[in-house]
C-alpha cells in the first residue's frame, strides 16, 4: 500500500452515462497525475496538478474528461457521456516536489467498464 | 515510432534462471529512467532507478546506455515471485514539471 487511494476500485456503467472518480494523494504531495492504462499497454499520461493547478493535460483527454482538485489535496476525474472505448484503469499518482527524486507513487487504480 | 519500447515478450524462464530485459526510447534529451513492476490487475511499483553507471540492488541490475538510448534490466536466479509485467519508463521534462512515459511493458513468468 503505498498511501495513494482510489474510490471507487471498479465501475460498471452503461454508454452515455457519466462517471466521477476519486484519488487521495499521500497527504505532502502536492503533484497529483492521473494516467490511463488498456489491456496489454502502458499507463498514458492524462493529465497533473501541482496543488489546485492543472498544468498540463495530454491531447488523449477529451472535452468529454475533466479533472479538478480543488484544495490541493483530493482530485476528482470526471468523463461525460461515456464511450466504450473509455473502458480502462483509471490510475493516479503523486509525488512530492519537496525531494530530490521522481518517483511517483501509484494507486490501486479505478477498473472502468462502459458495457 | 514509440516513445519508449519493449519487447512485450513473454519471456518464459525457469527458476533460476538470468533473464534480460531491454527497452529503447526516442527522446535523447530524457534524463530519468526507471523500471516499474506491475502484477496483473495491480498498480505499477517502482522496481529501480536507472544510473548512467549502472545500478544493482540485489538480484536486479539496471543499465543505461545513452549513446544508443537503450535501458537493461538483469534478473539473476529468478523466483516464481518474479512473474510480472515489466515497464520501462523515461521522465519526460515539460515547462512545468515531468511525467512518466511508460513502454507497453515486458511480461516474465517464471516456472518451476
Amino acid at each position: 500500500d503505498t498511501g495513494v487511494s482510489q474510490n471507487p476500485r471498479h465501475k460498471i456503467t452503461k454508454r452515455g452515462q457519466n462517471v466521477t472518480f476519486r484519488c487521495d494523494p499521500i497527504s505532502e504531495h502536492n503533484r497529483l497525475y492521473w494516467y490511463r492504462q488498456t489491456l496489454g499497454q502502458g499507463p498514458e499520461f492524462l493529465t497533473y496538478f501541482q496543488n489546485e493547478a492543472q498544468l498540463e493535460k495530454s491531447r488523449l483527454l477529451s472535452d468529454r474528461f475533466s479533472a479538478e482538485r480543488p484544495k490541493g489535496s483530493f482530485s476528482t476525474l470526471e468523463i461525460q457521456r461515456t464511450e466504450q472505448g473509455d473502458s480502462a484503469m483509471y490510475l493516479c499518482a503523486s509525488r512530492s516536489t519537496g525531494t530530490l527524486t521522481d518517483t511517483q507513487y501509484f494507486g490501486p487504480g479505478t477498473r472502468l467498464t462502459v458495457l | 515510432r514509440k516513445e519508449v519500447e519493449q519487447d512485450p515478450g513473454p519471456f518464459n524462464v525457469p527458476e533460476g534462471a538470468t533473464v534480460a530485459f531491454n527497452c529503447t526510447y526516442s527522446n535523447s534529451a530524457s534524463q530519468s529512467f526507471f523500471w516499474y513492476r506491475q502484477d496483473c490487475r495491480k498498480e505499477p511499483k517502482l522496481l529501480m532507478s536507472v544510473y548512467s553507471s549502472g545500478n544493482e540492488d540485489g538480484r536486479f541490475t539496471a543499465q543505461l546506455n545513452r549513446a544508443s538510448q537503450y535501458i537493461s534490466l538483469l534478473i539473476r536466479d529468478s523466483k516464481l515471485s518474479d512473474s510480472a509485467t515489466y515497464l520501462c519508463v523515461v521522465i519526460e521534462w515539460e515547462e512545468y514539471g515531468n511525467k512518466l512515459v511508460f513502454g507497453a511493458g515486458t511480461i516474465l513468468r517464471v516456472k518451476s
